[in-house]
């Protein structure tokens, strides 16, 4: 298994800019989360998923939408980029609520 | 609002010492508690998930142990090594959410 996958590893983004980062795993997990992991602020919950077609805000949501529309991936899409949105953004994804949490590499992003 | 702290946010320890890392909860209704590992640069690697209905959970060098009623968990290491350097957080599950702490940054010294 290849685990959680995310892309890209590094990003440049000017302010105003639209993207989407990746989340793929291959584990047949129902729930799928992202974070952001700022300096001295953690890791915060942006959005999750608890299968395919649900999705629901976490801590930080404004700024950026999900969807599920398969059980493998979880696209997050950065409507219009803003500096405060520089950050490094984890996927992770576990089997339901009694499980651990398995983590991606993570992709790092600045907005310029 | 779940609120999760770990003290202290860093730690430096001799080859051999045994690690005791904190982590304090305010809600004690919490499904479970996960410990994570992150080496620098890289993601989060699971070491122990306890359920809200366990004491504690063992693997290798590493124990965890859970007090929901005082809001603490606890994470313990034996005869920490070099490579056990890295920043351990705890993260709990409230309402299908998980909340993390800030982390504890362990340099164990050869």
């Amino acid at each position: 298994n290849a685990g959680v996958t995310q892309t890209p590893k590094f990003q440049v983004l000017k302010t105003g800019q639209s993207m989407t980062l990746q989340c793929a795993q291959d584990m047949n997990h129902e729930y799928m989360s992202w974070y952001r992991q700022d300096p001295g602020m953690g890791l915060r919950l942006i959005h999750y998923s608890v299968g395919a077609g649900i999705t629901d805000q976490g801590e930080v949501p404004n700024g950026y939408n999900v969807s599920r529309s398969t059980t493998e991936d979880f696209p997050l899409r950065l409507l219009s980029a803003a500096p405060s949105q520089t950050s490094v953004y984890f996927c992770a994804s576990r089997k339901g609520q009694s499980y651990e949490q398995y983590f991606g590499p993570g992709t790092r992003l600045t907005v310029t | 609002k779940q609120e999760v702290t770990q003290i202290p946010a860093a730690l430096s320890v001799p080859e051999g010492e045994n690690l005791v890392l904190n982590c304090s909860f305010t809600d004690s209704a919490i499904y479970n508690l996960q410990w994570f590992r992150q080496d620098p640069g890289k993601g989060l690697t699971s070491l122990l998930l306890i359920q809200s209905s366990q004491r504690e959970q063992t693997s290798g060098r590493l124990n965890a142990s859970l007090d929901k009623s005082s809001g603490r968990s606890t994470l313990y290491i034996a005869a920490s090594q070099p490579g056990d350097s890295a920043t351990y957080l705890c993260a709990v599950d409230s309402w299908g959410k998980l909340q993390f702490g800030a982390g504890t940054q362990v340099v164990v010294t050869p």
